[in-house]
């Protein structure tokens, strides 16, 4: 079954720490992104990757980071710097040629208490 | 930055038509996609626009207008499950393939 997998789906934190966001596919594609989601805006970009080892600031950076270590998965950190960390966190994948349809994963809630 | 506009709300009666349109800024544009995303779950996938014209994928269509910066989505027949925003986005060359998003439509559908 192909597709992209995030965990968890809901996820609680205190202020001031650290919490890794992780996304997995399995659908061979070579593009990996990160967006955020806040109610009433569009998705922002935060980072992509268009290949293992390399990534990309996008819109919204300050306070996060990420790795590519494999094509496989592409996990966020969300750093005690990112000011309002509570949202909706979707990560998605697409190829890199030919009909470029990013398909994104079920998401994770993060809650910052 | 690169706006894309789409309203907020819409509201259609079952079994109708509606159209949902989105503008953009045309300097640079790639490709125009539309997904849906209901409430508290991932934006899935509807349709992607390339070149002017219409495509159409049984209920929902998708028009795209490059030299006008315009696109907007059709949805016939409307069911009472197509209750969902409604996202438009856009790639841009030089852009790595990231999209830049619209803040969505809310479409209702009343009985």
């Amino acid at each position: 079954d192909g597709g992209i997998t995030q965990s968890p789906k809901y996820l609680f934190r205190k202020e001031g720490q650290n919490v890794t966001l992780s996304c997995e596919q399995n659908l061979n594609h070579d593009a990996m992104y990160w967006y955020r989601q806040d109610p009433g805006q569009g998705l922002r970009l935060i980072y992509y990757s268009q290949i293992v080892n390399d990534f990309q600031k996008g819109d919204i950076a300050e306070g996060y980071s990420v790795s590519r270590e494999k094509k496989e998965s592409f996990p966020l950190t969300v750093t005690s710097a990112q000011k309002n960390p509570t949202a909706f966190y979707l990560c998605a994948s697409s190829a890199t040629s030919g009909r470029i349809i990013p398909f994104f994963g079920p998401g994770t809630r993060l809650t910052v208490l | 930055g690169q706006n894309i506009d789409q309203p907020t709300e819409m509201t259609a009666t079952e079994g109708a038509i509606v159209q949902i349109n989105c503008t953009y800024q045309t300097s640079g544009f790639n490709g125009l996609f539309w997904y849906q995303q209901h409430a508290g779950e991932a934006p899935t996938f509807l349709s992607y626009n390339v070149l002017d014209g219409l495509e159409e994928k049984g209920r929902f269509s998708s028009f795209l207008s490059r030299s006008k910066g315009y696109s907007y989505l059709l949805l016939k027949e409307l069911q009472m499950k197509d209750s969902a925003s409604y996202l438009c986005a856009v790639s841009f060359t030089g852009g790595g393939n990231k999209l830049t998003f619209g803040t969505g439509t809310q479409l209702k559908v009343e009985l």
